[in-house]
């Protein structure tokens, strides 16, 4: 089955404790983005990638690392996460920056 | 300043009924626009979408109108059903092709 698989799901934790929110594709997809979604602002995207090793800043990229060592796989890295990280996480994919596949999301909360 | 801006934060319609859902964007750069469906505890999923060379885009009972000079679109859902409870979001590719920007997204209640 094509998906796009999103772990934890669910996350609490504190100030300042790094932490890794992994995703990975199934469908051979060049390009993977992460983005946020809060409460009256919508998805805002936060880094995307557009092939291996090739990564580039969204909107709102303060406080976040991603890497793309494969092509399946692209982690979103928060080295010091703060409470205005506590937000639904989604990592997405597709062929190219169009049609994006969504992966089931991350609620995240930082204490 | 966003881009891509959807006002109405909600719309409650009858099932059976038409739901009409808009969008506006500034950006006339934009080259091709989606519309995603969210459901709670799921990630969006791909609905319909259009190029800026149409105008119109149909799929079934859901219908995307583009309005270049107006720098607006819409989804029609119709006839409305309940399981299209769910909040829409319109989104814009931009000129450069490298991402999708989103709008604030829409929650659709269909009443039964």
């Amino acid at each position: 089955e094509a998906q796009v698989t999103q772990n934890p799901r669910y996350l609490i934790t504190v100030t300042g404790k790094k932490l890794t929110v992994t995703c990975s594709q199934n469908m051979n997809h060049e390009y993977m983005s992460w983005y946020r979604q809060d409460p009256g602002l919508g998805l805002r995207q936060i880094y995307y990638s557009m092939n291996v090793e090739v990564t580039d800043k969204g909107d709102v990229p303060e406080g976040y690392k991603v890497s793309r060592k494969e092509k399946r796989n692209f982690p979103l890295i928060l080295e010091s996460p703060s409470p205005n990280q506590t937000s639904l996480y989604f990592c997405a994919s597709s062929p190219l920056a169009d049609t994006q596949y969504f992966g089931p999301g991350t609620r995240l909360t930082v204490l | 300043d966003q881009q891509v801006k959807q006002n109405s934060p909600s719309l409650s319609v009858q099932e059976g009924r038409i739901s009409i859902l808009n969008c506006d964007y500034t950006n006339s750069m934009f080259d091709y626009f989606l519309w995603y469906k969210k459901y709670p505890a799921e990630g969006p999923t791909f609905l319909i979408s259009i190029s800026s060379i149409k105008d119109k885009n149909e799929d079934g009972r859901f219908t995307v109108f583009l309005n270049k000079s107006a720098k607006h679109l819409s989804l029609h859902i119709v006839p409305s059903q309940p399981g299209d409870s769910a909040v829409y979001f319109c989104a814009a590719r931009s000129e450069y092709g490298n991402k999708l920007v989103f709008g604030a997204g829409t929650i659709l209640r269909v009443k039964s």
